[in-house]
């Protein structure tokens, strides 16, 4: 039982690029989340998923995509990354109840 | 729009000394609050809590919620340097669903 695995764990992109960032959960959790932490701001929700092929926009959605094609994966896409996407990303799945969300270890990603 | 407040954000101390630290909220239909310690990398879970006056208890770390007063505390007593972290303090709504909304987190030092 892994738990939730990302990767990767660090990433340097320059602007302009593409990537995706992954994201897998192997405790059959229906609900996952991608949040972005900087510092000073707590984590803030990017997109989030009840359910496969179910998704929705969090508080700070702008530049990024994601999907759920399957209960397990959830990766999340930068369309052409910016260095105001310099930051921590975690991955989190939950039971749908009760919600204790299980945290992935992060990628640090910068953008020059 | 939901709100969380964590205090102090920053907090140094010695090792065996008791600590408290804060959180409290603005937001409809509460549906429970997180507690999460994040150490370099994954935020870990550390209690739910849903009902007032309830007191959660892992060990040294024990955390209550006042409903009332909109607020919730995290208790460490006997601290020790592996308590070094951030500690998250996070809320879920009847609204929001699956949306955590986190508050900027508090940075405990413990020093020897």
């Amino acid at each position: 039982n892994a738990g939730v695995t990302q990767t990767p764990k660090f990433q340097v992109l320059k602007t302009g690029q593409s990537m995706t960032l992954q994201c897998a959960q192997d405790m059959n959790h229906e609900y996952m989340s991608w949040y972005r932490q900087d510092p000073g701001m707590g984590l803030r929700l990017i997109h989030y998923s009840v359910g496969a092929g179910i998704t929705d926009q969090g508080e700070v959605p702008n530049g990024y995509n994601v999907s759920r094609s399957t209960t397990e994966d959830f990766p999340l896409r930068l369309l052409s990354a910016a260095p105001s996407q310099t930051s921590v990303y975690f991955c989190a799945s939950s039971y749908s109840h009760p919600q204790r969300w299980v945290f992935g270890s992060g990628t640090q990603l910068s953008v020059l | 729009e939901d709100k969380v407040v964590q205090s102090p954000l920053s907090l140094v101390v010695h090792e065996g000394d008791t600590v408290t630290l804060n959180c409290s909220y603005e937001v409809t239909n509460f549906r429970s609050l997180l507690w999460y310690k994040q150490e370099k990398k994954a935020p870990t879970f550390l209690f739910m809590l849903t009902s007032s006056g309830i007191e959660k208890k892992s060990g040294r770390l024990s955390s209550i919620l006042d409903k009332k007063e909109l607020f919730s505390i995290l208790n460490i007593t006997a601290t020790q340097t592996g308590d070094s972290a951030v500690y998250l303090c996070a809320l879920l709504t009847r609204t929001s669903g699956s949306r955590l909304t986190f508050g900027e987190g508090t940075q405990l030092t413990v020093n020897p």
